[in-house]
């Protein structure tokens, strides 16, 4: 099946530093999520997004489809973008299979 | 806000018995799934339904059982829970033909 894997696996950043997170997959995807899991649970959409670039605010995303890969970006992280990131794919069928997750700490 | 909700969203429950979790999409979302979220691992897919019958399922046993009804509600039963079904149990919904998911809060489950 099909390998999704992000990196950094753990991120620690001083409030106001930027990043870039990145997503690998093994083969080619129909649609690809980035999402942020809160300290609650909550999976929040952040960018829906199989190929092209996005932005929104702080966080943009970019999906090289023909590479099989995507960067999520964030500006100026702030205490309360900390969190778990995670990409996930859909391929060959409905279901979505997710990445192995970034975790994000943010620190004032 | 998704427009998805779940309940309960925590409940305690003991090995061997029995549990049914809810979820309540936005109407017109006829496509639900449900995934299971270990501790400190990503989302692993459970189901899928489509106009209430089952059209997916992930490598989880027959005891994971589901349904889907006409109002965008959809139920998830777990039978004769074992430890390791201790988990946050997601809910998912679309819009047909739609590709974008969008998840409830989840119900996190513990099994004793």
């Amino acid at each position: 099946g099909i390998q999704v894997e992000q990196s950094p696996p753990d991120l620690i950043l001083q409030e106001g530093a930027n990043s870039t997170l990145r997503c690998n997959f093994s083969d080619s995807v129909n649609n690809l999520q980035w999402f942020h899991q809160n300290p609650w649970g909550q999976l929040i959409n952040l960018f829906y997004i199989p190929s092209g670039t996005k932005q929104n605010g702080r966080l943009s995303a970019t999906t090289v489809a023909t590479e099989r890969y995507s960067l999520l970006y964030i500006s100026s992280s702030q205490t309360t973008d900390s969190g778990v990131y995670f990409c996930a794919v859909i391929y060959n069928t409905d279901k979505l299979i997710f990445g192995t997750g970034t975790r994000l700490q943010v620190f004032p | 806000e998704t427009g998805v909700t779940q309940s309960p969203t925590h409940l305690i429950k003991t090995r061997g018995q029995q549990v049914t979790l809810r979820c309540s999409s936005q109407s017109g979302h006829n496509t639900v799934s449900w995934y299971q979220q270990a501790l400190g691992q990503g989302p692993q897919f459970i189901f899928q339904y489509y106009r209430e019958e089952e059209n997916g399922r992930g490598n989880f046993p027959p005891r994971f059982s589901g349904l889907q009804f006409p109002n965008y509600s959809s139920e998830l039963n777990v039978n004769a829970l074992e430890l390791d079904d201790s988990a946050l149990y997601l809910c998912a919904s679309r819009i047909p033909g739609g590709g974008e998911l969008f998840f409830g809060e989840g119900s996190r489950l513990t099994v004793l």
